[in-house]
């Protein structure tokens, strides 16, 4: 099985960068989501890792530490509309890769 | 335009009154999932779907039923709802692949009283 953990609120300063942390534990892992989620919509995907290492896409970077059992997502430059919950989610390995969620961090950001 | 599209998006029923949620993707992904969303227990996965006529328990399928005849469909079937499962439900579809991204649908917001 898997086990997501992720903080669960988080407030930062607009204009500012903040990390959020996930580590997993799984007993097969393929790679790993990062979505955002609005207050009353549906999560919108951010990106997903397979290999070690930090991918960048405009202001949203994402890293993986397979062997480490750790992910962070990186937000630079917040913008108000940043407030949001992110989702940590793992993807196992086998045939159908099923896919499991972190209960999600609550990011605020302030003027 | 890709989308997952849920029907209905709003639903309150009683319990014991059978219901059927639809889901349908055109983007001609393989794997479709179903999952419910509850306060402070994040997104569970409730049955997932490999390709038509393959599918499988997630995390919380007592109470559930799917069906996978097309590929593009894949609905979810209460047989008889219990305010238990009121809930927020996500259907999501998947590309599977090295660029692999899952999106979700709007969400179906349902009462059982």
């Amino acid at each position: 099985g898997q086990n997501i953990d992720q903080p669960t609120e988080m407030t930062a300063t607009e204009g500012a960068i903040v990390q959020i942390n996930c580590t997993y534990q799984t007993s097969g892992f393929n790679g790993l989501f990062w979505y955002q989620q609005h207050a009353g919509e549906a999560p919108t995907f951010l990106s997903y890792n397979v290999l070690d290492g930090l991918e960048e896409k405009g202001r949203f970077s994402s890293f993986l530490s397979r062997s480490k059992g750790y992910s962070y997502l990186l937000l630079k430059e917040l913008q108000m509309k940043d407030s949001a919950s992110y989702l940590c989610a793992a993807m196992n390995s086998g045939g159908y890769q099923k896919v499991t969620f972190g209960t999600g961090t609550k990011l605020q950001v302030i003027p | 335009e890709a989308q997952v599209t849920q029907n209905p998006r709003y639903l309150i029923t009683v319990t014991g009154k059978k219901l059927t949620v639809t889901c349908s993707q055109n983007m001609n992904h393989e794997y479709m999932s179903w999952y419910r969303q509850d306060p402070g227990l994040g997104l569970r996965q409730i049955y997932y779907s490999m390709n038509v006529e393959v599918t499988d328990k997630g995390d919380v399928p007592e109470g559930y039923k799917v069906s996978r005849k097309e590929k593009r469909n894949f609905p979810l079937i209460l047989e008889s709802p219990s305010p238990n499962q009121t809930s927020l439900y996500f259907c999501a579809s998947r590309t599977g692949g090295a660029q692999e991204t899952q999106y979700f649908g709007p969400g179906t917001r349902l009462l059982v009283l």
